[in-house]
């Protein structure tokens, strides 16, 4: 069974600009968590959408959106990025929501200019 | 709210010897608790979780903890360490409220083993 991808691995962006970042979970898997990890704050989440709807969500600003798709495939977009936006955007997929075992994916480095 | 510290943000072992990462928690609720590896330019891996029953849960690759609910801990042990083991490891804790189980991580630990 293939793992959690995550698309693209490495992105390098401009303060203002947007960016999107997409996730596709493991097979079966409904539920996907996004987390951004800094070496200032360490490992934050962010959100859980589970079916397509949106069902926990971390403390960060509305600059920060997601949706999930009906094949659970997600995408996370940030916009008017900030310096502080760069980070490793990890993405997570369980079966179900609550306290399923998480299956992590590689990341996706973001580089904000 | 909840918290996780992790008291030691490196550890640096010989290989064969003893491991300890430590933990502690704080939550209002009952909590799951969790440890994560995370090998260079990887995502996080599951190594072991608490969610009910024996407080003493194990992984595969011979890592335990302890569910210390009075002490408010959940400490990461290994009797005799590997090279392959170093790595960052993060604890977590996901509490239930109102059936949100919203995660919250430490800082992590980073494992170093020496030969």
């Amino acid at each position: 069974k293939a793992g959690v991808t995550q698309t693209p691995r490495y992105l390098i962006k401009t303060r203002g600009q947007q960016v999107t970042l997409s996730c596709s979970p493991i097979s079966g898997h409904r539920s996907v968590s996004w987390y951004q990890q800094t070496p200032g704050q360490g490992l934050q989440f962010l959100f859980e959408y589970f079916s397509e709807t949106q069902r926990n969500k971390g403390n960060f600003p509305g600059r920060f959106s997601g949706r999930q798709f009906s094949n659970s495939r997600s995408e996370m977009n940030v916009s008017t990025l900030e310096l502080g936006d760069s980070a490793l955007y990890l993405c997570a997929s369980s079966l179900k929501t609550g306290v399923e075992t998480q299956y992590f994916g590689p990341g996706t480095r973001l580089l904000v200019l | 709210a909840q918290s996780v510290t992790q008291l030691d943000s490196q550890v640096p072992v010989f290989e064969e010897a003893p491991v300890e990462l430590r933990c502690n928690y704080s939550s209002s609720v009952s909590v799951y608790l969790f440890w994560y590896v995370q090998y260079p330019n990887q995502g996080l891996q599951l190594l072991l979780k608490y969610l009910s029953g024996s407080t003493l849960v194990e992984s595969i690759n011979g890592f335990e903890a302890e569910f210390n609910k009075s002490q408010t801990s959940f400490h990461l042990r290994k009797p005799s360490v590997h090279i392959s083991d170093t790595a960052e490891y993060f604890c977590a804790v996901r509490g239930s409220s109102g059936g949100s189980y919203i995660p919250t991580f430490g800082r992590g630990t980073s494992l170093i083993v020496h030969p």
